[in-house]
């Protein structure tokens, strides 16, 4: 049935150390997001990904970067990570065509990342 | 660029009596408007979304919303919760016209049903 796989549910890191956070889905999905969830600040976007290799910066990019080397993979990477990293990270995807901008977003379960 | 304001953070209710989640919107072009649930340790689900047409729209689980263009607001309804509808509930926008269908959200709101 799923669609949208968040490899990890649950990391522990360390400051300063890289960090992969990986995104797969399986409905052939142009478009790709990631999101961070704090409480109280709702869904912010960090990157979104329109097709492979493609990439644009969302409302909170800094200290983030993303790779899409394959239309079902978007991989959100944190060069060096930070206490103020730590959050629930949502990745999501959504066809392109139809009208535009009204397609609907197939979240991931999240991945909650600790930077100790 | 567009804004989400979602005016509860938190909404306690008692089983079986009506809710009312509130959010406005603020957008320099037109938008389509979401409605999303997440409950707890799951990623988040589409409720229902406003597109073009009626006003009142209906989703899943019992929930409406209503789409009020004077006053920019997209309130979400239902007139008897039950302790399932227990979760977080987040209200969104999309500008009309951008392929890639890129949310911006509201700051969510918790729901939680008493018995």
């Amino acid at each position: 049935d799923v669609k949208v796989t968040q490899s990890s549910r649950y990391l522990v890191k360390r400051t300063g150390e890289k960090v992969f956070l990986e995104c797969v889905q399986d409905m052939d999905h142009e478009n790709m997001f990631w999101y961070r969830q704090d409480p109280g600040l709702g869904l912010r976007l960090i990157y979104f990904s329109y097709d492979v290799k493609m990439k644009e910066k969302g409302d909170i990019p800094e200290g983030y970067s993303v790779s899409r080397e394959k239309k079902e993979r978007f991989s959100l990477i944190l060069e060096s990570a930070s206490t103020n990293q730590t959050s629930m990270y949502l990745c999501a995807s959504s066809q392109r065509g139809g009208l535009s901008g009204a397609n609907v977003l197939t979240f991931g379960a999240g991945s909650r990342l600790t930077v100790l | 660029a567009q804004s989400v304001t979602q005016l509860d953070s938190q909404v306690p209710v008692f089983e079986e009596a009506p809710v009312e989640l509130r959010c406005n919107y603020s957008s320099s072009v037109s938008v389509y408007l979401f409605w999303y649930v997440q409950y707890p340790n799951q990623g988040l689900q589409l409720l229902l979304k406003y597109l073009s047409g009626s006003t009142l729209v209906k989703g899943i689980n019992g929930f409406e919303a209503e789409f009020n263009k004077s006053q920019t607001s997209f309130h979400l309804r239902k007139p008897s919760v039950h302790i399932s509808d227990t979760a977080e509930y987040f209200c969104a926008v999309s500008e009309r016209g951008t392929s890639y269908g890129k949310l911006t959200f509201g700051q969510g709101t918790i729901l939680t049903v008493h018995p």
